[in-house]
């Protein structure tokens, strides 16, 4: 398996609720990464993850919180969501410090 | 500062011609250099790392330190060449990972 595998692909959400993204590889990447890509923008780094640990947070807001409960699966929880943050958010992997894989993305629209 | 500079929103070509895409960077070091490449509807993908010096489907790029450049080029444009590149840096990183600082991306559009 050479894929990074993102769920839901469209996710569609109030501001009071909470969801989930999940990503998942297989390659035996021990690197893992949380990127936002707003339309025509380039991707913007949120979170890396590294053997399981959070090794870099971008200041991203409180109202998004990573979690990476193995090596081979990456989760994005979402809560309290702002209009501003409907984006593309996309998962990657790296071989440590390898070139990143990135998945198709998860499309999420804020109400 | 550590920037990815891409001059170019768009680029617009006939088939067959010559292509550069630029890329200039601003890092104090020996960075790493990418270029990644998204065709309409699919993921964002790999193409180039300065280090590999490989030519994939056909495009190359150089890294000149000199300069702080790394611009992508084809000596023939295809159709199905159309798509978004990024150019990207990665600063030398410990800790098993790497930050990409992306380029705010260049259209490529190759006409018939």
């Amino acid at each position: 398996d050479t894929e990074v595998t993102q769920t839901p692909k469209h996710l569609v959400m109030g501001m009071t609720n909470k969801k989930s993204l999940k990503c998942e590889q297989h390659m035996g990447h021990r690197a893992m990464y949380w990127y936002k890509q707003k339309a025509k923008k380039p991707p913007e780094l949120m979170f890396v993850y590294s053997y399981e640990k959070l090794s870099i947070n971008e200041s991203v807001p409180s109202r998004f919180s990573p979690e990476c409960p193995n090596s081979s699966l990456l989760n994005l929880h979402l809560h309290a969501l702002q209009p501003e943050d409907s984006a593309l958010y996309l998962c990657a992997s790296s071989l440590t410090g390898g070139p990143q894989h990135f998945g198709d993305g998860t499309r999420l629209s804020i109400l | 500062a550590q920037r990815v500079t891409q001059p170019e929103k768009l680029l617009s070509v006939f088939k067959g011609a010559p292509v550069e895409l630029k890329c200039n960077y601003s890092y104090s070091g020996s960075p790493e250099l990418f270029w990644y490449v998204q065709y309409s509807r699919q993921r964002l993908q790999l193409l180039l790392r300065h280090i590999s010096r490989e030519s994939i489907k056909g495009f190359t790029a150089d890294l000149n330190k000199g300069e702080t450049s790394f611009h992508l080029k084809k000596p023939f444009a295809q159709e199905e060449d159309s798509a978004m590149y990024y150019c990207a840096l990665s600063p030398p990183l410990s800790g098993g990972y790497n930050k990409l600082i992306f380029g705010a991306g260049t259209r490529l559009a190759v006409h018939p």
